[in-house]
């Protein structure tokens, strides 16, 4: 069956980085892509960005350029989200979601990870 | 950028009812709109991709109309474990984009 793992919860001070996996299993890695999908507390969900396991391209959302950096490793089936220069209201619940592999190619977030809790405070 | 706007925010149903949520686009996504459910502590759920095709496992009760710009999703009889909060996300567009969530509570 479908299982996106993803880390452990992290703790992090004001101007650190975060980096998230997200371990996928029971489908091959590279047909598909990646997208994540993060949730301050008790608000809704924002999509951040999305990264191909077939071919490594990106899209980001545009507020979040210059500060996150997603990769895959194929050979572990893992992809990972990296956020840097951290802000109080980075504090969320971070998703991984299988998505689509191909940027042209509409597709639905079909299987989710259990998400990371990432707090950022002084 | 595509602005994605649900209503009502909550919505108080009786267990056995009919619920009708509601999904508008800023611009047309076709049916390239996606319904997912979540629970407290959970991560989402999809229910329902293509505007109204059924992901697997989910229920009949569940059934999504739309195209273009509005979209709706019912639930034709709640049950219990219904009541949670629903997001609406086009998937036409970069960015992809969420609506602000309907919660469905119990009346």
């Amino acid at each position: 069956q479908v299982q996106l793992v993803q880390s452990g919860a992290e703790v992090k001070k004001p101007g650190a980085s975060v980096k998230v996996s997200c371990k996928a299993s029971g489908y091959t890695f590279t047909s598909y892509g990646i997208s994540w999908v993060r949730q301050a507390p008790g608000q809704g969900l924002e999509w951040m960005g999305w990264i191909s396991a077939y071919n490594g391209n990106t899209n980001y959302a545009q507020k979040l350029q210059g500060r996150v950096t997603m990769t895959t490793d194929t050979s572990t089936s893992t992809a990972y989200m990296e956020l840097r220069s951290l802000r109080s209201d980075d504090t969320a619940v971070y998703y991984c979601a299988r998505d689509g592999r191909f940027v042209v190619v509409p597709a639905a977030l079909d299987y989710w990870g259990q998400g990371t809790l990432v707090t950022v405070s002084s | 950028e595509i602005v994605m706007t649900q209503s009502p925010a909550t919505l108080s149903v009786s267990p056995g009812e009919r619920a009708t949520l509601s999904c508008r686009a800023s611009q047309s996504v076709s049916s390239n709109l996606a319904w997912y459910q979540q629970k407290p502590g959970q991560a989402p759920r999809l229910l329902i991709y293509g505007a109204s095709t059924r992901a697997t496992g989910i229920p009949a009760r569940f059934s999504g109309s739309g195209s273009g710009t509005e979209f709706t999703l019912t639930i034709s009889s709640l049950q219990s474990e219904d009541f949670a909060v629903y997001y609406c996300q086009q998937y036409n567009n970069w960015p992809r984009a969420f609506g602000g969530g309907t919660k469905v509570e119990i009346k």
